[in-house]
């Protein structure tokens, strides 16, 4: 079955430090996508960045970047130079198939310090 | 830039009333969900909705629960008869047709409270 797991609950980073937040899935596919969004404390979600299985390259979007080691089956997401604005709940999610819904990860709340 | 927005914000009601919850996804997209997320919880999976039926429905997504797209703009989600558990967050999402990441925009979400 389909499983996400972010086995952060919760990280701190300094300001302008770079931090890394964890996510492994498990799938039988060969085709699926990753995905990774932000959550404020506001409570909407927030796309970040996405990842294809097909992939060979990780992917990149401004600040953030997906470390992607599919043997070892982790979509790894880096935020570089942290901002205090990057204080959020952050979740991990994986896509089976085109149109398909997503599984989400427990999420890890990540806290900037200044 | 276009967004996903949901109606009401925040909806308090009986547990065995009736709840309405409305979406208007992005106006191109034709992929449409409802994501659910318990406080402190993950968001879960409820429904897919696509081509005017659902695709795909989850474990929570029970008789109690039905989608609607009423007039080619709306995405509605009704709950019958709404009991404690219910409370929660509810996220509306859409996707574009043709799009290979398939990534999904969602809404601010509307926060139910049955009491």
């Amino acid at each position: 079955a389909q499983k996400i797991t972010q086995t952060q609950p919760g990280m701190f980073v300094q300001e302008k430090e770079a931090v890394t937040l964890d996510c492994t899935y498990d799938t039988s596919d060969q085709s699926y996508g990753l995905f990774w969004y932000k959550q404020p404390s506001s409570g909407e979600m927030i796309f970040l960045i996405y990842q294809g299985s097909y992939d060979e390259q990780n992917a990149t979007e401004g600040r953030y970047s997906l470390n992607f080691q599919k043997a070892r089956k982790s979509a790894n997401l880096v935020i570089s130079a942290s901002q205090l604005g990057d204080s959020a709940m952050y979740f991990c999610a994986m896509r089976e198939y085109e149109g398909g819904k997503l599984i989400f990860g427990q999420g890890t709340e990540l806290s900037v310090k200044p | 830039e276009p967004e996903v927005t949901q109606t009401p914000s925040h909806q308090v009601t009986q547990m065995g009333q009736e709840v309405i919850l409305r979406c208007v996804p992005i106006s191109n997209h034709l992929y449409f969900y409802w994501y659910r997320q318990i406080l402190g919880q993950k968001v879960e999976f409820l429904v897919s909705f696509y081509n005017n039926e659902i695709s795909e429905k989850s474990e929570i997504f029970d008789d109690q629960f039905s989608v609607e797209r009423p007039d080619g703009s709306n995405f509605t989600l009704k709950i019958r008869s709404t009991k404690l558990e219910d409370s929660a967050m509810y996220f509306c999402a859409s996707r574009a047709p043709a799009n290979p990441r398939g990534e999904q925009y969602f809404g601010p979400g509307t926060r139910l409270t049955v009491t």
